[in-house]
């Protein structure tokens, strides 16, 4: 069963522009939700997680458990922001998973 | 180490031979994870160990896939009989607690091709 949606398989944005990268789950239970990100030639990290509640890098993402979504925003995206970002999920039998990505590309 | 260390590299094998994947999770790091990405698609996963005993295998091609974290080793992935289909790269994960309180830290995968 597919725990976690992301629609977009590809994004482009020019730079300055908003972006918003989609994430859908299923899941019965209280997950949490991360959002992890590979730059190109490195390795795969966390960007940000849902109970921190923090800004990295000037991304957001809002729980939104009603739509049961996790999409990742940002006002103003940059060039250095392209990258592959993939949503992903932690239940509470400590199973992780992953979104199949959205590869992002912010246009100078 | 401060980096999970995957090795080797790159791998490649003939259909039908076997293939051993190793991983070294960060010391002090409980838990272990293996994933499979084929074509830069999706990490499907494999296989979790809490130390060295396995917490979900529900991703495991049973038949052909195995998998040990010992104590004092690398963790390893061994693919018994490879078939074209297992070309992928494997990624390796710790987290220093359960992955729900704790970020994962990935390794820089390893690169089977089965020709």
């Amino acid at each position: 069963a597919q725990r976690v949606t992301q629609p977009e398989k590809l994004l482009s944005v020019f730079k300055g522009a908003p972006v918003e990268l989609k994430c859908n789950y299923s899941y019965s239970g209280s997950p949490e939700l991360f959002w992890y990100v590979q730059y190109s030639r490195q390795r795969l990290q966390l960007l940000l997680r849902h109970i921190s509640r923090e800004s990295i890098k000037g991304f957001t993402a809002d729980l939104n458990k009603g739509e049961t979504s996790f999409h990742l925003k940002k006002p103003f995206a940059q060039e250095e922001d392209s990258a592959m970002y993939y949503c992903a999920l932690s239940g509470t039998g400590n199973q992780f998973y992953f979104g199949t990505g959205t590869s992002l590309t912010v246009i100078p | 180490g401060e980096e999970v260390a995957q090795t080797p590299k790159h791998l490649v094998r003939g259909e039908g031979q076997k293939a051993k994947l190793y991983c070294a999770p960060i010391k002090g790091h409980s838990y272990v994870f293996w994933y499979q990405q084929v074509l830069k698609n999706e990490f499907k996963f494999l296989i979790s160990f809490q130390n060295e005993n396995v917490f979900d295998e529900t991703g495991m091609p049973k038949e052909r896939f195995s998998a040990k974290c010992l104590p004092n080793s690398p963790c390893s992935l061994e693919i018994q009989a490879t078939k074209l289909e297992d070309s992928a790269v494997y990624f390796c994960a710790s987290s220093q607690v359960a992955p729900i309180n704790s970020p994962l830290h990935f390794g820089n995968g390893t690169r089977l091709t089965v020709t």
